[in-house]
């Protein structure tokens, strides 16, 4: 079953906009991860957020974590055409399941020159 | 270094007939997991290896096997292919455990006819 629920499905921006999205949870968590895939390629991590943090930043990616609302976004500044992905979240050390990830459907997101 | 390995690519198969898909990982980890893609559906965890000589199943281990070879391999097997395991099938590893950081292969599209 898919726990987290990303948000927007699609995101289309031109180069140079800041592009976030979103991501949601139903269960308590240890932490949140964000994975890009590219079109035909497998997926990479991009960052690693734990419940007990609040913000984390990877070059031009920031990320935040509200355990109170079960919701955590991926803001990718000054974005480039190399960003176009499918941005995907995944859940680590669920309540009740701590033994797999729990992933996500994906943000589209495209970004125009 | 390679990272996480899969093959092959692309395979097409015609209904009931057999494959195994092969992954390698050269970074020493622990953890090695199959899943597969669908539209829609996200990523779906077919089966994981916790460690050598250990596998368990995941969300949809109907009609696949696994075989955990050393710590550098774990191999998917299709013994009777049916059209309902046309997707996509990626191969990950993780050096810290099922909920951590997840390594992926570039993939491997299949097609049953």
């Amino acid at each position: 079953s898919q726990q987290g629920e990303e948000d927007p499905q699609a995101l289309s921006i031109q180069e140079g906009e800041n592009a976030t999205m979103n991501c949601s949870y139903k269960t308590s968590i240890n932490n949140l991860q964000w994975y890009r895939q590219n079109s035909g390629r497998g997926l990479v991590h991009l960052i690693l957020i734990r419940s007990n943090e609040r913000e984390k930043h990877s070059g031009r990616l920031r990320v935040t974590l509200d355990t109170s609302k079960k919701s955590s976004s991926l803001l990718i500044t000054a974005s480039r055409a190399a960003d176009t992905a499918s941005y995907f979240c995944a859940t680590g050390g669920n309540a009740g399941n701590n033994r797999k990830l729990i992933w996500g459907l994906g943000t589209s997101l495209a970004v125009n020159p | 270094n390679a990272g996480v390995t899969q093959t092959p690519k692309f395979q097409v198969l015609k209904t009931g007939q057999s494959m195994t898909l092969q992954c390698a990982q050269d970074m020493n980890h622990n953890s090695m997991y199959w899943y597969r893609q669908d539209p829609g559906m996200g990523l779906r965890l077919i089966y994981y290896s916790a460690s050598e000589g250990t596998t368990d199943k995941g969300e949809v281990p109907n009609g696949y096997n696994v075989s955990r070879l050393n710590k550098r391999e774990f191999s998917l097997r299709l013994e009777s292919a049916a059209p309902s395991q046309t997707s996509v099938y990626f191969c990950a590893s993780s050096g810290q455990g099922a909920t951590e950081k997840l390594f992926f292969g570039s993939g491997t599209q299949l097609s049953v006819l």
